[in-house]
């Protein structure tokens, strides 16, 4: 399978842990996006990567959250301290980013319980 | 980027064709229509883009008027796998684009 992957799909965890979802994008994809989806509503949009560097982070994106690609291939996005409003789905796409359309393409998401 | 709107659902049968409206009257000049789909508790799936021309592939076919304010998208033999939300999506090409914006997308019911 030559698609984005994302581990694990699903994580249950408690109030104030940390958790860390990892996201290997297609294969020479030089751009990597980070969104959030939560029941009943499209993903939103969280950041990107082109290449190692991270170049826009949405406010959705408070300071218990970092999202790295140290060598522009994987991505982890990390959330500390978790709370209940961050349980959601977490979507990674991954594009090649050109002149004219750059078409993302999206894993199968992390789901995120947080109890 | 630019807003879309999209009826919030539709039904259509079986083996008919599905046409999916996207109204986005202030698309820009270098912006292109995007169309995913999103089954239920799976990430979203691309369908199919485009600019100013007429699209088809293998899941669809993307009409886009000419003064490029509204756009269809047509899953000529629809299944019941059809069933999903589609999403309508205008973004800027080349390395001034970046990320999606998603609106409301609209629950598409394929019935037997």
């Amino acid at each position: 399978d030559t698609g984005v992957s994302q581990d694990p799909r699903h994580k249950i965890t408690k109030r104030g842990q940390n958790v860390t979802f990892r996201c290997d994008p297609i294969s020479e994809h030089n751009r990597l996006y980070w969104y959030r989806q939560t029941l009943g509503q499209g993903p939103e949009f969280l950041t990107y990567f082109q290449n190692e560097a991270q170049l826009e982070k949405s406010r959705l994106l408070s300071d218990r959250f970092s999202a790295e690609r140290p060598k522009g291939s994987f991505s982890t996005l990390e959330i500390q301290r978790t709370e209940q409003g961050d349980s959601a789905m977490y979507l990674c796409a991954s594009s090649f980013m050109q002149t004219g359309a750059e078409t993302q393409y999206f894993g199968p998401g992390t789901r995120l319980l947080v109890l | 980027d630019a807003k879309t709107t999209q009826p919030p659902s539709m039904d259509c049968a079986e083996g008919r064709a599905a046409n999916l409206p996207c109204n986005h009257s202030t698309i820009s000049g270098n912006e292109y229509v995007y169309w995913y789909r999103q089954i239920h508790s799976q990430g979203p799936q691309y369908i199919i883009h485009g600019l100013k021309n007429n699209e088809t592939n293998e899941m669809a076919s993307l009409i886009i008027t000419e003064d490029r304010k509204s756009s269809t998208l047509i899953l000529p033999h629809a299944t019941l796998r059809d069933t999903a939300v589609y999403y309508c999506i205008v973004r800027v090409g080349g390395a001034a684009g970046n990320k999606l914006t998603f609106g409301g997308g609209t629950r598409v019911l394929v019935k037997p």
